[in-house]
């Protein structure tokens, strides 16, 4: 069973630029889950897609990030345009249905804002 | 609220002897608890998880974990460090709040250098 995957697995763009990433994640979970972590800090939860729906994206950090799971399989997270506060790793995981299932993660993007 | 906090940002160890990483957390809720580790250019992998079943939990790779409610910790361990055991470590917490998604909070890591 292939794992999730993520492209580009790293990025490096001028501020102001745009930027999008993308999860896909195993085939069969209905769950998506965007995290990131900013250098030096805590891993933190962006968005959960349940299918194509947005659950909780309480975690976005404001109105340049955009994030969407169009068909309900893989998910894009879109950064438009970048800052250099958004330089970070970009999680992407997927999960069973259900809440308290497993979340199998992604290598990440890595992500460098000049 | 939750909370998880990892007490070693670092913590550096011989080939072959005990390993100790720490985490304590808050919880308004029963938690659920997981470790998951983070080898260089890899995805976060599942070490080993507590879900209100038996408080010692065994995971992959020779790692264990116990869940202590009255110390509220979770400490990770492994009776002898192997090299290919260096990587971030996460401790992590989730728990089912009644009336809204689920949230799940990582720790800051811990990095294991293991010492030849």
């Amino acid at each position: 069973e292939a794992g999730v995957t993520q492209f580009p697995s790293h990025s490096v763009i001028e501020k102001g630029q745009t930027v999008t990433l993308r999860c896909d994640p195993i085939s069969g979970h209905d769950n998506l889950y965007w995290y990131r972590r900013v250098m030096g800090k805590e891993i933190k939860f962006l968005l959960h897609f349940v299918k194509e729906s947005k659950q909780d994206e309480s975690g976005m950090p404001n109105n340049r990030f955009l994030a969407e799971r169009t068909g309900g399989t893989y998910s894009t997270l879109k950064v438009q345009p970048a800052e250099l506060e958004d330089s970070g790793v970009y999680f992407c995981a997927s999960s069973h249905p259900g809440l308290q299932e497993t979340q199998y993660f992604g290598p990440g993007t890595r992500l460098l804002v000049l | 609220a939750q909370s998880v906090t990892q007490l070693d940002s670092h913590v550096s160890v011989s080939e072959g002897t005990p390993v100790l990483l720490r985490c304590n957390y808050s919880s308004s809720y029963s938690p659920s608890l997981f470790w998951y580790v983070q080898h260089p250019n890899k995805g976060l992998q599942l070490l080993l998880k507590y879900t209100s079943a038996a408080t010692l939990v065994k995971g992959i790779n020779g790692f264990e974990a116990e869940f202590k409610k009255s110390e509220t910790s979770f400490h990770l361990t492994k009776p002898s460090a192997h090299m290919s055991d260096a990587a971030e470590y996460f401790c992590v917490v989730r728990a089912l709040f009644p009336d809204r998604d689920d949230k799940i909070i990582f720790g800051k890591g811990t990095r294991l250098h293991i010492l030849p």
